[in-house]
């Protein structure tokens, strides 16, 4: 049981908008900054949104990450095929001492 | 260019012992936290450790809390995991990661090392 809250899937076509929903408390998303990460099958996870809403140089710009209260939500515009991978949302908790994720959710592009 | 390579990782029966060393290169090594993250095959990413960038601050995941110790040989840009008491339940992919501080996300990760635990 993961600490944030994510959604274990989700879909849409090609060229929609999707929204991927990250829920935690106030000693973790209420409190701290959020990160989202990226990962391909069999590879590490790459940083795609950080501080809530920054994105690291490279990312394109179809991604977006916004916070309100203690939940955060990463876009993806523009929805393409090869963004068809796993996405995870991070934050450090206060309360706990460590870093917490979601429990990942799984993109498809139908 | 900031590259993080694990390494160390293998087959180890419960109860056993294991190391892991992460070599970095590209970024000033003494200025930058590290963690380790690791994930279990076909789950999640789940937190183990992190170090300060001069070591004074160690954070532990509790499910690994007396069992594992995390190091930093700031001679040698090298982090290090090891692992003691080792269960069939800490089999996983081990990443390296680098952020600002222990509090700030990670934002270079290693390649991953695979730990399997099994008799």
């Amino acid at each position: 049981q993961s600490v944030l809250t994510q959604a274990p899937s989700a879909s849409g076509t090609p060229g929609q908008r999707v929204t991927i929903s990250c829920s935690g408390n106030n000693s973790n998303i209420g409190t701290n900054y959020v990160y989202w990460y990226q990962q391909l099958p069999g590879t590490a996870p790459k940083l795609l949104i950080y501080k809530n809403n920054q994105r690291p140089s490279g990312v394109p710009d179809r991604f977006s990450g916004s916070k309100s209260g203690t939940s955060a939500s990463l876009a993806i515009s523009g929805l393409r095929s090869e963004d068809e991978v796993d996405y995870y949302c991070a934050a450090w908790d206060d309360s706990l001492r460590g870093w917490v994720f979601g429990g990942g959710t799984k993109l498809t592009v139908l | 260019e900031v590259q993080l390579l694990e390494s160390g990782g293998g087959l180890v029966q419960p109860g056993g012992s294991l190391r892991l060393s992460c070599a970095t290169s590209g970024f000033s090594f003494t200025t930058y936290a590290l963690s380790w993250v690791r994930q279990a095959p076909g789950k999640g990413l789940e937190w183990v450790s992190s170090i300060s960038g001069s070591g004074y601050s160690i954070y532990y995941a509790d499910s690994v809390k007396g069992r594992f110790t995390i190091s930093r040989d700031n001679s040698k840009n090298t982090l290090h995991l090891q692992m003691n008491s080792l269960r069939a339940e800490d089999t996983a992919v081990y990443y390296c990661a680098k952020g600002d501080t222990v509090t700030t996300g990670s934002d270079y990760w290693g390649q991953g090392t695979l730990v399997t635990v099994s008799s």
